[in-house]
C-alpha cells in the first residue's frame, strides 16, 4: 500500500471549513483513498473514500488532484464536535476484504 | 443494530495471566480486523477475517498472540502469557460484503501490570 503524509496538528475555527491535506505521491492506479477519524476514546470512524474523482456525502468533500498525488478533506462547517485525529489512508482491494494501515494521522482542534 | 461490540471494555491483569478479549460484529458484516492502540506505536493492524478465515496475521506481534473467529458472530483475541508490553487499547471492526467503510467498536483498554 502507498505510504500517506500528513501534517501532525492543524487548527480550525468553528464554523469555517476544514481543509486537511494528504500526500500520497507513490498512490498506484487501482488505490483508494479513505479517511477516517477518530474521536478521543472513541474507535476510528469511517468518513469519506474516493478513486479519482472529488466525491462528497453528508460528512465531508473529498478533493483528489488530477495526478491523485495528493487529496483534500474538506469539513464545511467545521463544529467542536469534529475536533478528532484524521487519518488518511491509501490501499487496494486484497482478496475481497479490506487491510486498512493507519499512520499517524492530523489531531484537528476546533476552536470556538 | 448496536454495532460492533467488544468485552470487556477494561481489563486490568498481571503480568503472566492469559487475556482474552471478545468481539461481536455487526450482524451480516463478512470481515472481521483486530487492531491495537498505542501512544508510541498509533494503531495497527494485528489480523484480519475474511468470512471466518484468517486471511493476514502478519500483524500479530508474537506467539503469544492468538486470534479466533468460530462463527460470523463472534471473535476473539488472546494473549497468554501477557506482559506490560501488550498494554493497549484493542479493537475490532467490521465490514460488509460491498461496503466502503468498515465500523470499529469501543475498544478494550488493557492494562498488564
Amino acid at each position: 500500500d502507498a505510504k500517506t503524509t500528513q501534517p501532525t496538528s492543524m487548527d480550525c475555527a468553528e464554523g469555517r471549513a476544514a481543509n486537511l491535506p494528504c500526500n500520497h505521491s507513490t498512490i498506484s492506479g487501482n488505490e483508494y483513498v479513505y479517511w477516517y477519524r477518530q474521536i478521543h476514546s472513541q474507535g476510528p470512524q469511517y468518513i469519506i473514500h474516493g478513486l479519482k474523482n472529488n466525491e462528497t456525502n453528508e460528512m465531508a468533500s473529498l478533493i483528489i488532484t488530477e495526478d491523485r498525488k495528493s487529496s483534500t478533506l474538506i469539513l464545511p462547517h467545521a463544529t467542536l464536535r469534529d475536533t478528532a485525529v484524521y487519518y488518511c489512508i491509501v490501499r487496494s482491494i486484497i482478496q475481497g476484504a479490506q487491510k486498512l494501515v493507519f499512520g499517524q494521522g492530523t489531531r484537528l482542534t476546533i476552536n470556538p | 443494530d448496536a454495532g460492533v461490540i467488544q468485552s470487556p471494555r477494561h481489563e486490568v491483569t498481571e503480568m503472566g495471566q492469559e487475556v482474552t478479549l471478545r468481539c461481536k460484529p455487526i450482524s451480516g458484516h463478512n470481515s472481521l480486523f483486530w487492531y491495537r492502540q498505542t501512544m508510541m506505536r498509533g494503531l495497527e493492524l494485528l489480523i484480519y477475517f475474511n468470512n471466518n478465515v484468517p486471511i493476514d496475521d502478519s500483524g500479530m506481534p508474537e506467539d503469544r498472540f492468538s486470534a479466533k473467529m468460530p462463527n460470523a458472530s463472534f471473535s476473539t483475541l488472546k494473549i497468554q502469557p501477557s506482559e506490560p508490553r501488550d498494554s493497549a487499547v484493542y479493537f475490532c471492526a467490521s465490514r460488509e460484503t460491498g461496503a466502503w467503510g468498515a465500523f470499529f467498536g469501543q475498544g478494550t483498554r488493557l492494562t498488564v501490570v
